[in-house]
């Protein structure tokens, strides 16, 4: 599975858009790129998912450029409860075993 | 959506007993599931696969014959932390896969044993 690198924390203010970026510099024609989120004392959840270009849906969007080299989670108008650690996994979608490495996340820290 | 159970969700137990954890899909077939570590501000540690019908499939550095995983069955799977020490406390999670890809993967609760 390809190795990822985020930020270790951010800071943000409620209102503000936020942007949070993971590199994955040997990610394989097969990787999709995955974004989770974990509160304190709670499983992970899963945000958002895609493999090239852009992914939007009802809470975030991804954007992954043409060389899949990086990618952005970005989160619109964030609010207290989006203080939670994020998490990038790169992985193949159809893997047999389908098991999740996480890396060390990005604490966002959002203040009022 | 798929939803997935731990039982218990807190557990204190003494040095040297062992404590069962459950993890079940609940609304959903789980043909695999994963069980994760977690240590305070560090990330989730991949423990062991579970296959239902078959033998774990364990991570290196985890002991097999200290955490036990059982998958008896395609919507429960257990793990058992033999003579539990004050070292292995911690915030135990797992995730069930739905089978139909990377991303179909939904994770418990999470179940925080605490041993003294």
């Amino acid at each position: 599975l390809a190795k990822t690198t985020q930020p270790i924390s951010m800071d943000s203010y409620e209102g503000q858009e936020v942007n949070i970026t993971c590199s994955h510099n040997n990610i394989a024609t097969n990787d999709y790129i995955t974004w989770y989120q974990q509160f304190p004392s709670q499983g992970p959840r899963f945000i958002i998912q895609g493999y090239k270009t852009k992914v939007t849906n009802e809470v975030a969007s991804l954007f992954i450029p043409a060389d899949r080299k990086s990618s952005t989670l970005s989160l619109p108008r964030v609010s207290l409860s989006d203080t939670a650690v994020y998490y990038c996994l790169v992985g193949d979608y159809g893997g047999s075993q389908g098991n999740l490495i996480f890396g060390k996340g990005t604490k966002l820290s959002v203040k009022p | 959506g798929a939803v997935v159970s731990q039982h218990p969700s807190r557990v204190i137990c003494k040095s040297g007993t062992s404590v069962k954890i459950e993890c079940r899909s609940l609304d959903f077939q789980a043909t695999t599931m994963f069980w994760y570590r977690q240590f305070p501000k560090q990330s989730l540690m991949l423990m062991a696969t579970s296959n239902e019908g078959s033998k774990a499939t364990y991570e290196q550095g985890v002991e097999k014959d200290k955490f036990l995983i059982n998958h008896a069955s395609l919507t429960l799977s257990t793990l058992t932390v033999t003579s539990a020490h004050p070292e292995d406390s911690s915030f135990y999670i797992c995730s069930a896969n739905t089978g139909r890809g990377m991303y179909e993967q939904y994770f418990g609760p999470g179940t925080r044993l605490t041993v003294t």
